[in-house]
């Protein structure tokens, strides 16, 4: 069964720190892999995808993430923690039910909160 | 670009009312819509998958009789929250994608409280 997973429910970092927030799936084939943003009361915001190409990915507000394929991970990572980063984060992969056409739906981790301090 | 626009954002209701929501995809055609409910400090649990024209796939659990799905256009999608009670107090928060392999975009969802 495909699955995606957020071993974290919160990572705590100092502004200007490093971040990374860690993601794991389990999928058959080649994963497609999201994450998403979401503030509080508010929708999700797309960040980033992976697809194919280059395992480091580049996505909105200075993140990244690197899909490694031996360690079925695809990490959150920005070099340079704002407070404004402070958000509920979500990981994704999409279900690979070939049979599915366009209800292929995307499988969600459980979210990691993020709290950067001042 | 790839806006979704979910109104209302704040529903405050009567228990027996049905309430509707509206999703919309202001610049672009979703092929594809989503409505996911997420309960405090909790994950997004997807509640069905609709496409414009058809009728929409519910999750298992999920009461088609109670969430109302309608896929009208490629623009539009609306959620009926039939007779609510409440126990179908949540956020509720839809999504729209041009094709499988796009990414979803999302409304600002709307907090639904039925007292």
């Amino acid at each position: 069964a495909q699955s995606v997973a957020q071993p974290e429910d919160q990572v705590n970092v100092a502004e200007g720190n490093p971040l990374t927030v860690k993601c794991t799936y389990s999928v058959s084939g080649n994963p497609y892999l999201f994450w998403y943003v979401q503030y509080p009361n508010r929708g999700l915001q797309f960040l980033l995808k992976y697809i194919t190409g280059d395992n480091l990915v580049k996505g909105s507000y200075g993140f990244e993430a690197e899909f490694n394929k031996s360690q079925t991970s695809f990490h959150l990572k920005k070099p340079s923690a704002l407070v404004s980063d402070s958000a509920l984060y979500f990981c994704a992969v999409r279900d690979i039910d070939h049979n599915a056409g366009n209800n292929r739906k995307l499988i969600w981790g459980l979210g990691t909160s993020l709290a950067v301090n001042p | 670009g790839a806006v979704v626009s979910q109104h209302p954002s704040r529903v405050i209701c009567k228990s027996g009312t049905s309430v509707k929501i509206e999703c919309r995809s202001l610049d672009f055609q979703a092929t594809t819509m989503f409505w996911y409910r997420q309960f405090p400090k909790q994950s997004l649990m997807l509640m069905a998958t609709s496409n414009e024209g058809s009728k929409a796939t519910y999750e298992q659990g999920v009461e088609k009789d109670k969430f109302l799905i309608n896929h009208a256009s490629l623009t539009l999608s609306t959620l009926t929250v039939t007779s609510a009670h409440p126990e179908d107090s949540s956020f509720y928060i839809c999504s729209a994608r041009r094709e499988p392999n796009q990414p979803q975009h999302f409304g600002d969802g709307t907090r639904l409280s039925i007292l």
